[in-house]
C-alpha cells in the first residue's frame, strides 16, 4: 500500500513562531487531506488539497503532487494550534492512510 | 463541527463484554467509514459501508462487525472484547464512494476495556 511520511515528528513552536510542516507519500494521489488532531481527541478537517495552494486564516497548504509531497505552513502560531498535524491520501480507492503525525507545541 | 455524530463519547467496558458504537453520518453523505486510532498502530482503516452495502474491508477483526442502516445511520458492533481494543474509534462520512471523496470526522468514541 501507499507509505505516507511526516515530518519532523515533533515541533516545539514559541507562540507568534511560523513553521512548515511536511508530508511524502509513495505514490501518485488524487486526494490529499491534513487534519489537525486537538488535545481532547477530535480530528479536525483543515484542507482537501488534491494539488496547488489554498489558505484558511493563519494556516495554508501545497501540493506538489508530480514530486509526491505537500506542505502545511502554520504562520503566527497561537497556544490552540497545539497538537497533532495528520496528513492523510487515499489507498486501494477507499481508505485514507495516514502518516504518523507531527505533534505541535506552541508555547506562550 | 463537521456534521458527523457519534455516540457515545466515552465507555469504559470489562474484558469479555460487548459494545455497540454509533454513527450518524453528514446529511446527504452515503458513505461512512469506522477507523480505529491507538497509540501503537495509529489510525487504521476498519470498513467502510456506501448507502447500506458494505464496501471495503481493512484491518478489521472477526469479533467487530458494522452496519449501515436505511436511514444510513452505522453501528459498529465489537464483541469478546480485550484490553488492546481500548482505543480511540473514529467515524468518517463522505458524499460518495471513491479516493475523490472527502471524509469528514466525528468526535470518536473513546473505548476503555479494563
Amino acid at each position: 500500500g501507499i507509505q505516507v511520511e511526516q515530518s519532523p515528528p515533533d515541533l516545539i513552536l514559541q507562540e507568534g513562531a511560523n513553521s512548515t510542516l511536511r508530508c511524502n507519500f509513495s505514490d501518485s494521489v488524487n486526494n490529499l487531506q491534513w487534519f489537525h488532531q486537538n488535545p481532547w481527541g477530535q480530528l479536525i478537517n483543515l484542507f482537501y488539497i488534491p494539488s496547488g495552494t489554498k489558505q484558511n486564516g493563519r494556516l495554508s497548504a501545497t501540493t506538489v503532487a508530480t514530486e509526491r509531497y505537500s506542505l502545511l505552513y502554520i504562520s503566527s502560531s497561537q497556544t490552540t494550534d497545539s497538537g497533532v498535524y495528520f496528513c492523510a491520501v487515499p489507498s486501494n480507492d477507499y481508505k485514507l492512510s495516514f502518516g504518523a503525525g507531527t505533534t505541535v507545541t506552541v508555547r506562550a | 463541527d463537521s456534521g458527523v455524530t457519534q455516540t457515545p463519547k466515552h465507555l469504559i467496558t470489562a474484558t469479555g463484554q460487548r459494545v455497540t458504537l454509533r454513527c450518524s453520518p453528514r446529511s446527504g453523505d452515503l458513505s461512512v467509514y469506522w477507523y480505529q486510532q491507538s497509540l501503537d498502530q495509529g489510525l487504521q482503516f476498519l470498513i467502510q459501508y456506501y448507502n447500506g452495502e458494505e464496501r471495503a474491508k481493512g484491518n478489521i477483526l472477526e469479533r467487530f462487525s458494522a452496519q449501515q442502516f436505511p436511514d444510513l445511520h452505522s453501528e459498529l458492533n465489537l464483541s469478546s472484547l480485550e484490553l488492546g481494543d481500548s482505543a480511540l474509534y473514529f467515524c468518517a462520512s463522505s458524499q460518495g464512494t471513491g479516493s475523490y471523496n472527502e471524509q469528514f470526522f466525528g468526535p470518536g468514541t473513546r473505548l476503555t476495556v479494563l
